[in-house]
């Protein structure tokens, strides 16, 4: 059965930082994968999505995200953290299943 | 392009009322998926309908129901509320099937409190 796992429900980095958030994923044919972010009281807004084309892929606001079969991992990454950058973090994938399987997501925290 | 819209964003229901959402997709797309939100269990899908038809749910007992007009705008009910159902229920909506290769596009949410 398909599975996304995120290591790491929180994350402190200080702004400037390298951001590094880990999603891990289980499935048994070729996946399509997502991060989606969500601010406070808002519904999620997708961060970037691999669909088989390059396996790195480039998303909104400096994020991206590296495929890796032999790993199966997905995660993603942002060279310098902004204060703007605080929020929670979830990775999808989606398997042809007819529904999407979302991890636990991270909570991702900028100091100043 | 107008967003994925949710009435109403905030309601307060007492314990044993019903209570029903709605939710309007971006035009032109026919998926629409419902989600449940807590702090206690993330994310958690509640069923998706595309054309009209549910193709498929999550694991949540009959008091969770929905449906699909012909405009894709869907509707979820959920009867005899209970304290748990408390959380955020998001609507998003898709090109295509929910599964393929197509990213959902989420609503702000309604935000249900049950006392």
């Amino acid at each position: 059965a398909q599975s996304v796992t995120q290591l790491g429900s929180h994350v402190s980095v200080s702004e400037g930082a390298l951001v590094l958030l880990r999603c891990n994923y289980s499935s048994s044919v070729p996946p399509y994968l997502f991060w989606y972010v969500q601010y406070p009281n808002q519904g999620l807004q997708l961060l970037l999505k691999y669909t088989s084309a390059a396996t790195l892929v480039k998303g909104i606001n400096g994020f991206e995200a590296e495929f890796k079969k032999s790993e199966t991992s997905f995660h993603l990454t942002k060279p310098s953290a902004h204060m703007s950058d605080a929020a929670e973090y979830f990775c999808a994938v989606n398997t042809g299943g007819f529904k999407t399987i979302f991890g636990a997501g991270t909570r991702l925290f900028v100091k100043a | 392009k107008a967003g994925v819209t949710q009435t109403p964003r905030y309601l307060i229901k007492t314990r044993g009322q019903q209570v029903t959402l709605s939710c309007s997709p971006i035009s032109g797309h026919r998926s629409v998926s419902w989600y449940q939100q807590t702090p206690g269990q993330g994310l958690q899908f509640l069923f998706e309908y595309f054309s009209e038809t549910q193709r498929n749910k999550g694991n949540f007992p009959g008091r969770f129901s929905g449906r699909q007009f012909s405009n894709s705008r869907s509707e979820m009910n959920v009867s005899t509320l209970e304290l748990g159902d408390s959380a955020l229920y998001l609507c998003a909506s898709s090109l295509g099937l929910a599964g393929g290769p197509y990213e959902q596009y989420f609503g702000p949410g309604t935000r249900l409190t049950v006392t």
